[in-house]
């Protein structure tokens, strides 16, 4: 089992769409967990953080389920700059070692 | 505030050839971390320093690779000798937090090796 796992997709939704993606993770030890944004060819930027009790930053909520370890990140009401790839990243090998999932692929069309 | 630097933004060599990445990361972050981000895939971390000491470095191929941080600033990351698969992007990025904090990316060296 790969340390970090996500569907690569791409999700395809229309405009003002929900829609959820799932990464899961296997070191039960993780510490922290984070989301972050890649646009085509751009560097990786930071979406939000999660936290154990969840939260959400405007249309996007993050939640962790340290039971069964996953983390998740649901788009609300999805606009056509939500387009990119979403990486999660699980930091908890050893001493915090961040360890990427390959990303997941959202296209937003009109 | 500056964002972290890295250069060249872009290299073309050939197999066998040695070529070296530079990183001058956000002022103040203890911790800089060398990615190498192959075309579909997430980024996968080859080393990790805190300060001017190395964290992890279980995924860098040291028959070929090599990084340093000297004074606990700027990085290079060398290749040598290159090989084809080595075509990636080369991702620098710091974190202020000692562990597990957010990670502010450079915007990559992209190499190609023929």
């Amino acid at each position: 089992r790969k340390e970090v796992e996500q569907d690569p997709g791409p999700f395809n939704v229309p405009e003002g769409a929900t829609v959820a993606f799932n990464c899961t993770y296997s070191n039960s030890a993780s510490q922290s967990f984070f989301w972050y944004r890649q646009d085509c060819r751009k560097e990786p930027k930071l979406l939000m953080s999660v936290y154990s009790s969840g939260n959400e930053d405007g249309r996007f909520t993050a939640q962790l389920n340290r039971a069964s370890q996953y983390i998740s990140l649901l788009i609300r009401d999805s606009k056509l700059s939500d387009s990119a790839t979403y990486l999660c990243v699980v930091n908890g090998r050893g001493s915090y070692i961040p360890t990427f999932g390959r990303g997941t692929s959202l296209i937003v069309h009109p | 505030e500056a964002g972290v630097a890295q250069s060249p933004r872009y290299k073309i060599i050939e197999k066998r050839q040695s070529v070296a990445f530079w990183c001058n990361p956000i002022s103040g972050h203890a911790t800089l971390y060398w990615y190498q981000q192959i075309l579909g895939q997430g980024p996968k971390l080859l080393i990790q320093f805190q300060n001017n000491g190395v964290v992890d470095d279980s995924q860098l191929p040291k028959d070929r690779f090599s990084a340093e941080r000297l004074k606990g600033v700027d990085s290079t990351l060398k290749i040598q000798p290159a090989k084809l698969e080595d075509s990636a992007v080369y991702l620098c990025a710091s974190s202020l937090e000692s562990l597990g904090g957010t990670q502010y990316f450079g915007p990559g060296t992209r190499l190609l090796v023929l």
